[in-house]
């Protein structure tokens, strides 16, 4: 398995402003990616994070309001930019450690106001 | 496209047997998944199951896999409350990232 930690932990936010949320893993893993949890709705991948290249996006999602960086095999991190009330979600990056694992984070519930 | 359909809820008795429902439409799927969900908290791996088995079981929890109908289900035996959650069932898109439904709300009653 593998331990994963998410700063923050939640957040109120101010619209128009931006939040970067941290991801750290304690082992090294070539796939990250970072999900929505919307309020009462299921899990959607934004996107994967690739170490050492641009982060492949879903549909839906643009690198203009979603910018994410990994500079390593342990960390990650998403940017949420112009923040509107619909950003109000949980946002959970999970890796791949191997054949049918991937592992959660703890998630960062942010609000947007 | 890719989909993954489940019921919303389910209440059952404590110390019954549960079973959560599941089917998905993606054929190529490689491993179909069960993450639990409590109140605030991110979700836990509970178990999977790879394409090529029918059945899976661990402790409490049975997993079967029905290829052909596309279906999956997730059997919790002597369910207690601390078993009250959000079950999403997820399938494995390509390149390991995961297509979920929209969760089934367990509630377990005395």
């Amino acid at each position: 398995s593998a331990v994963i930690s998410q700063k923050p932990s939640r957040d109120i936010c101010q619209r128009g402003t931006s939040l970067t949320i941290q991801c750290q893993v304690d082992s090294q893993v070539t796939m990250m990616f970072w999900y929505r949890q919307q309020p009462g709705q299921s899990l959607t991948l934004i996107a994967t994070a690739n170490q050492g290249s641009e982060a492949t996006y879903e549909s839906g999602f643009v690198i203009d309001k979603f910018p994410i960086s990994r500079p390593n095999l342990t960390f990650s991190t998403l940017t949420v930019s112009n923040m509107s009330p619909e950003d109000s979600s949980i946002y959970l990056c999970s890796v791949g450690v191997g054949p049918g694992e991937q592992f959660f984070g703890p998630g960062t519930r942010l609000t947007v106001l | 496209g890719e989909d993954v359909e489940q019921s919303l809820f389910l209440s059952v008795r404590e110390g019954d047997s549960s079973v959560i429902n599941c089917t998905y439409t993606d054929s190529s799927s490689t491993y179909l998944y069960w993450y639990k969900q409590e109140p605030g908290a991110g979700l836990q791996l509970l178990t999977y199951i790879f394409s090529n088995m029918d059945m899976k079981q661990d402790q409490r929890l049975t997993v079967l896999l029905n290829k052909k109908d596309k279906h999956l289900s997730l059997r919790i035996a002597d369910t207690q409350t601390g078993d009250s959650a959000i079950y999403f069932c997820a399938e494995s898109g390509g390149y390991n990232k995961l297509i979920f439904g929209a969760g089934t709300r367990l509630a377990v009653h005395p």
